[in-house]
């Protein structure tokens, strides 16, 4: 089957950096998507990555290495708002969406 | 403001009701989804559709219908509601030409359904 592992729960202080890491075990691979959900809201788009390495985008950064099945999210300088829960997405051989539990990031003063 | 806009936001409904929730794009996306989301686990695809006049079905299908007569509406239907159908539903399009999902995903802000 397919599977997608993320933490269910972080806490991080504000200021300070957080990895958020999503492993994964799907039919194929055509790319893999973070997204941010507010509690509440809807989810919002955050990086794709499709090959090996670093995206970097402001604050974000997604880490991806297809060998080892595994992504990663790093949020830096972390703010108040960045509380929320992150998605991680796997897009696979048949180009379906295949959606991790999310990880709830809660930031404390 | 362009996105999508779902309707109703909110809706307690009695089991055996029908239900439709309704979906809005004005991005001219060609491919649209219907997610639920419930707690624990990761958003499920109940139906999709890939362009005007097709539809397909995703991971949960059971007991939910879509059509898809525009690009701009992509409306769910549940014939009738079973207490399992409690969940929040999303609403998703992306400007995908080739009808795989490798494209940004745009949401709805969600309906959540409550079936007693």
């Amino acid at each position: 089957g397919q599977n997608i592992d993320q933490p269910t729960e972080m806490t991080a202080t504000e200021g300070a950096i957080v990895q958020i890491n999503c492993t994964y075990q799907t039919s194929g691979f055509n790319g893999l998507f973070w997204y941010q959900q507010h509690a509440g809201e809807a989810p919002t788009f955050l990086s794709y990555n499709v090959l090996d390495g670093l995206e970097e985008k402001g604050r974000f950064s997604s880490f991806l290495s297809r060998s080892k099945g595994y992504s990663y999210l790093l949020l830096k300088e972390l703010q108040m708002k960045d509380s929320a829960s992150y998605l991680c997405a796997v897009v696979d051989s048949n180009y379906q969406l295949i959606w991790g539990a999310g990880t709830k990031l809660i930031i404390k003063p | 403001i362009a996105g999508i806009t779902q309707a109703p936001t909110s809706q307690i409904l009695a089991a055996g009701r029908r239900m439709t929730l309704r979906c809005t794009q004005d991005m001219r996306h060609n491919a649209m989804y219907w997610y639920r989301q419930d707690l624990g686990l990761g958003l499920r695809l109940i139906h999709y559709s890939n362009t005007a006049g097709t539809t397909g079905k995703g991971e949960v299908p059971d007991g939910y219908s879509v059509s898809r007569a525009n690009t701009d509406d992509f409306p769910l239907t549940l014939a009738s509601a079973v207490p399992s159908q409690t969940s929040v539903y999303f609403c998703a399009s992306s400007d995908s030409t080739s009808g795989s999902d490798t494209g940004e995903l745009f949401f709805g802000e969600g309906s959540r359904l409550t079936v007693l």
